[in-house]
């Protein structure tokens, strides 16, 4: 069982560019995020889904885009990436926090995508 | 901002003490969850209490909570080396919409 898998692990961009990180999980659930982590902040919420063709915003959504065409992907698209974007992303996923039982469930993190823009 | 805030933001122990982490946090809440993470890794879901509980219990784990504080505490009884790690609550106020705090560094000395 795979859980939830990030790819790249690791990825170094120069400012401007622009790139996906991948996220997909095997659990059929129907809740899935995106978060950074940076020193001293914790972890932010960017963006969240509570299902197929549902997304929405988190604390920091600047910068970042999002889709959620299938149950199972949930990529986070970095248009131009700017220094300030460096960090780790972790991408996350629950059961329907709405509907699931017990409602606001448990997430299960991926091993993060650790991006460094130069 | 964010949700909540922890304290200490570190605390070095002794392999046998307990650890005791604290959780502020800002508006009404669903429920309170905590979260460990292993340095280099993703977080890994510890305990979740709801709003309508004030004590939980998951091994040598005890969470609380205090709603009309707003506040809550984990405490990993008899440490071991294993358990450092930096331990995260988290709140979810809008159905799943779960906000991290910065996170307590716990290191556990053998």
């Amino acid at each position: 069982n795979a859980g939830v898998t990030q790819t790249p692990k690791f990825q170094v961009l120069k400012t401007g560019q622009s790139m996906t990180l991948q996220c997909a999980q095997d659990m059929n659930h129907e809740y899935m995020s995106w978060y950074r982590q940076d020193p001293g902040m914790g972890l932010r919420l960017i963006h969240y889904s509570v299902g197929a063709g549902i997304t929405d915003q988190g604390e920091v959504p600047n910068g970042y885009n999002v889709s959620r065409s299938t149950t199972e992907d949930f990529p986070l698209r970095l248009l131009s990436a700017a220094p300030s974007q460096t960090s780790v992303y972790f991408c996350a996923s629950s059961i329907n926090p709405y509907t699931g039982a017990p409602p606001g469930g448990e997430l299960f993190f991926g091993e993060g995508s650790r991006l460094t823009v130069l | 901002s964010q949700q909540g805030e922890e304290d200490p933001q570190a605390l070095s122990i002794q392999e046998g003490e307990n650890a005791t982490m604290n959780c502020s946090y800002k508006t009404s809440i669903n429920n309170l969850q905590w979260y460990r993470q292993n340095s280099g890794r993703g977080l890994v879901h510890l305990i979740l209490i709801r709003s309508n509980e004030r004590e939980k219990h998951s091994g040598r784990l005890r969470v609380t909570l205090d709603t009309s504080k707003k506040s809550s505490s984990l405490l990993i009884t008899a440490s071991r080396a294993a358990d450092t790690a930096s331990y995260f609550c988290a709140t979810d106020s809008q159905g799943g919409k779960l906000i991290f705090g910065q996170g307590t560094e716990l290191s556990v000395k053998p």
